[in-house]
């Protein structure tokens, strides 16, 4: 049973080109969240989506940033115009329920030149 | 909402020693309790989790927690640190509106010495 499965490990983007970060849940996982990590900081939060669905975007900024977990493939986070600011680790955790604790991908690491 | 507040952002023992990373949540009694832990350039790792079953939780590579509602604390210990345990630990606690929902700690580093 393969883990949760983030692709790619790092991405490189340019400012003002599109930054498209793939998350891939454990089997059987309808619960999925993405948090960043900014170098030095912990995990904030950003978004909880169920399939087709978005619950929780508090922690999205309010521009730019965009996910979804279509009903067939991996869940997305898109972050369009990047700015050096975005440069950050992104993580995706998975659960199969409320309050099952998270389990994490290795991330993706954004860096823009 | 709910927050933790974990105390010293940079811990450092002798191997072999007694390891305190100390966390503390906010006033209302959290659902849930977490620890995890981070190794360099990795995802976040599952160490134990609370769930009000028993106040004291052992998990993973022989640390504890233990619950401690009139001091508002999930401290995390291991009797005995391992080189291995340098890493970066995370408390983290549900949010009251919304369960699925976890919130961390800064984190604190944990460093080993010989």
């Amino acid at each position: 049973n393969a883990g949760v499965m983030q692709n790619p490990r790092h991405l490189v983007r340019r400012r003002g080109q599109e930054a498209r970060l793939r998350c891939s849940p454990m089997k059987g996982h309808s619960h999925v969240y993405w948090y960043r990590q900014l170098p030095e900081e912990g995990l904030k939060f950003m978004v909880y989506l169920q399939k087709e669905n978005i619950i929780d975007e508090s922690g999205m900024p309010k521009e730019r940033f965009s996910a979804e977990f279509p009903k067939e493939g991996p869940s997305i986070l898109r972050i369009q115009q990047v700015v050096r600011g975005d440069s950050a680790a992104y993580f995706c955790a998975s659960s199969p329920a409320e309050s099952d604790g998270y389990t994490f991908g290795s991330g993706t690491r954004l860096t823009v030149v | 909402a709910q927050s933790v507040t974990q105390l010293g952002s940079h811990v450092s023992v002798s191997e072999g020693a007694l390891v305190l990373l100390r966390c503390n949540y906010s006033s209302s009694v959290p659902p849930y309790l977490f620890w995890y832990v981070q190794y360099p350039n990795q995802g976040l790792q599952l160490l134990l989790k609370y769930t009000s079953a028993a106040t004291l939780v052992k998990g993973i590579n022989g640390f504890e927690a233990e619950f401690k509602k009139s001091e508002t604390s999930f401290h995390l210990t291991k009797p005995s640190a391992h080189m291995s345990d340098a890493a970066e630990y995370f408390c983290a606690v549900s949010d009251l509106g919304s369960a699925s929902k976890i919130i961390f700690g800064s984190g604190t580093r944990l460093s080993i010495r010989p």
